[in-house]
């Protein structure tokens, strides 16, 4: 069965500081991987997709980066501010799924001042 | 601006009382999607369409219908809601099934069911 495991589960730290989170999959045959953002009680939106060949990708202070050999994706939040207060959601898709996606259940992180 | 709506934001209604929560892009995407997201369980798929007259069941389908008579609108429709149906709803759509496409979703739904 495909499967996301997301760690840790929750995350605080201080404002101003780097943080990694950790996404590890079962999903094949691989496609593609996506880290979202979801602020509370708001839909998620996308930070990153990545397909096998790609194994960095960045949006601004947010780094992903993906072993597919070892199926570990990561993202890395540079300098943090409290607006990175949130869920954040791996999901991996297989190819030939058509549009199934396989979420993660997410890690979230509390920024304090 | 794109985006996916989604109407009502919030509801509380009755059990067995039939409710319709709405869902539109302004996209053109061909593919649409139903998810209910509860605490500790992450987001799950309750119904996908690949386009017009389209749709299939994903993960968790029971007590749910929905239709796709048109691009655009992916309706969720609740015959006889149940309080195990109490959940934050999201409606998501893409382009395609590419490698690279996009998934946009909604602001979502709070639903509460008494």
């Amino acid at each position: 069965k495909n499967q996301v495991e997301q760690s840790p589960q929750s995350l605080i730290i201080l404002e101003g500081k780097n943080c990694t989170l950790q996404c590890n999959y079962t999903v094949s045959p691989f496609s593609n991987l996506r880290w979202y953002k979801q602020d509370t009680g708001r839909g998620p939106v996308s930070l990153t997709i990545m397909t096998f060949s790609e194994n960095t990708k960045s949006n601004g202070r947010y780094t992903a980066t993906l072993d597919a050999d070892t199926k570990q994706s990561s993202l890395h939040i540079t300098a943090s501010q409290l607006s990175d207060s949130a869920s954040y959601i791996c999901v991996v898709s297989a190819i030939n799924s058509g549009y199934a996606l396989n979420f993660g259940k997410g890690t979230s992180l509390l920024v304090t001042p | 601006e794109a985006q996916v709506t989604q109407n009502p934001r919030y509801l509380i209604t009755v059990t067995g009382k039939k409710l319709t929560v709405t869902c539109s892009q302004n996209m053109n995407h061909e593919y649409m999607s139903w998810y209910r997201q509860d605490p500790g369980l992450g987001l799950r798929q309750i119904y996908y369409s690949m386009n017009v007259e389209v749709t299939d069941k994903g993960d968790v389908p029971e007590g749910y219908k929905v239709s796709r008579k048109e691009k655009r609108n992916f309706p969720l429709i609740l015959e006889s809601p149940s309080p195990n149906q109490t959940s934050l709803y999201f409606c998501a759509s893409s382009l395609s099934s590419g490698q690279n496409t996009e998934a946009f979703f909604g602001q979502g739904t709070r639903l509460t069911v008494v």
